[in-house]
């Protein structure tokens, strides 16, 4: 059975600094692994997906993730946060070849001071 | 490209009520997923389709929960009789198989 853990549920940064959130995984098999990120009021949004291949990531508004095999692990990226970049972040797993079905993390809040 | 439209965007309503969300996914996406948001639970998933055919309902709470899905380009979940604790943001979702979900902005459900 897949299974994500998101370490934190709020992330504080001041504007400019890393951003940086974390996302542990389980999987009997290869996974995919995605972030999503949510608005206020609105639905969940694709960042970026690691399926086979390149295991850095680059996604939307400068994110990037690293997929880490041996740490299980597929953390999110920024080198500057933005005030912009205040959200709920969602990390996501699913298995190549098994149900499909994402399991979804608990999510992390990102607070970006001015 | 339209995406996922869901409505009503907000919904409030007495306990007791029949309650109908309604979702319309993307076009030639074959899966389509119900969640409900809470600040307790998080993203929960309902229940999903695949081809229009329900394929795994475990997360539906109760059976005052049921949801449709008559054609490709239309579904529903409907509460009957609504409670309080059902108060929460209702999402829709589809894709394609292995490929990144699209979801709607959401239904806003408050149950009085």
């Amino acid at each position: 059975a897949q299974s994500v853990t998101q370490l934190g549920s709020h992330v504080s940064v001041s504007e400019g600094a890393l951003v940086l959130l974390r996302c542990n995984y389980s999987s009997s098999v290869p996974p995919y692994l995605f972030w999503y990120v949510q608005y206020p009021n609105q639905g969940l949004q694709l960042l970026l997906k690691y399926t086979t291949g390149a295991t850095l990531v680059k996604g939307i508004n400068g994110f990037e993730a690293e997929f880490k095999k041996s740490e299980t692990s597929f953390h999110l990226t920024k080198p500057s946060a933005h005030m912009s970049d205040a959200a709920e972040y969602f990390c996501a797993v699913s298995e190549e070849g098994g149900s499909y079905i994402p399991t979804f993390g608990r999510g992390t809040s990102l607070i970006v001071h001015p | 490209d339209a995406g996922v439209i869901q409505s009503p965007r907000h919904e409030v309503t007495e306990m007791g009520q029949e309650v109908t969300l309604r979702c319309k996914p993307i076009s030639g996406h074959d899966y389509l997923f119900w969640y409900r948001q809470t600040m307790m639970r998080g993203l929960e998933l309902l229940i999903y389709f695949n081809n229009n055919v329900p394929i795994d309902d475990s997360g539906m709470p109760e059976d005052r929960f049921s949801a449709k899905m008559p054609n490709a380009s239309f579904s529903t979940l409907k509460i009957q009789p609504s409670e309080p604790r059902d108060s929460a943001v209702y999402f829709c979702a589809s894709s394609l198989r292995n490929q990144p979900q699209h979801f709607g902005d959401g239904t806003r459900l408050s149950i009085l």
